[in-house]
């Protein structure tokens, strides 16, 4: 199995800059979570879907922020326009409902200059 | 209420000795507790979690202990190793209406250097 994947692994962009992450969740897995990582707030959890649709985008910092499932393999995380503030690593696990055990991606670390 | 609060903040052991970790809850209806294990430059990974209807499990060198009229719950490393070198998150989830939510709250890590 090739475990949950993240695409980039390190972006940089100016201030103002469109940024689009992309996470593609274990096979067969049917809930998929996305987290930013700082070393001011920890692990926040931003938004989580189930069967591709948003349950809760509570963690979801600003407007700025959005986020997709269009099918079960694929989900994206927009920042737009970005901030140096949103400089973070950000990590999308994902989850078979009925069972507990989230399986993290190894994240893209964003940097916002 | 929905907050999860982890110590100590870092925490240096010899090889071979014992590494605690603890958390402490307020939410009553959490009824999961996982520990994750982030590497640097990696996500975390589940280690090891507990239910509230046991206070301990074991697996391995890692133990969970787990109080819940205290709230507590603590993460024990026997005979700690330099591989052991990592960041240690505790974390919480409860019920939902459909099963667990899988929403997990977080604490903040704890650092920990075992030193040959």
């Amino acid at each position: 199995d090739a475990g949950v994947i993240q695409s980039p692994r390190h972006e940089v962009t100016e201030m103002g800059q469109e940024v689009t992450l992309r996470c593609k969740p274990i096979s067969g897995h049917n809930s998929l979570f996305w987290y930013r990582q700082t070393m001011m707030r920890g692990l926040e959890l931003l938004i989580y879907f189930n069967n591709n649709v948003p349950i809760d985008d509570s963690g979801m910092p600003e407007d700025r922020f959005s986020a997709k499932m269009p099918n079960a393999s694929f989900s994206t995380l927009k920042i737009q326009p970005s901030e140096p503030r949103d400089s973070a690593v950000y990590f999308c696990a994902s989850l078979y409902r009925g069972t507990d055990t989230q399986y993290f991606g190894p994240g893209t670390r964003l940097t916002v200059l | 209420q929905q907050q999860v609060k982890q110590s100590p903040q870092s925490l240096i052991v010899q090889k071979g000795g014992i590494s605690i970790i603890n958390c402490a809850y307020e939410n009553t209806a959490f009824d999961y507790f996982p520990w994750y294990q982030q590497f640097p430059g990696k996500g975390p990974a589940l280690l090891i979690a507990i239910r509230p209807d046991v206070s301990e499990k074991k697996e391995g060198r890692f133990t969970i202990s787990f109080n819940k009229s205290a709230k507590q719950f603590s993460l024990h490393i026997m005979d700690s190793q330099p591989g052991d070198s990592a960041t240690y998150f505790c974390a919480a989830s409860w019920e939902g209406v459909s099963g667990n939510t899988g929403k997990l709250i977080f604490g903040q890590g704890t650092t920990l250097q075992v030193k040959p």
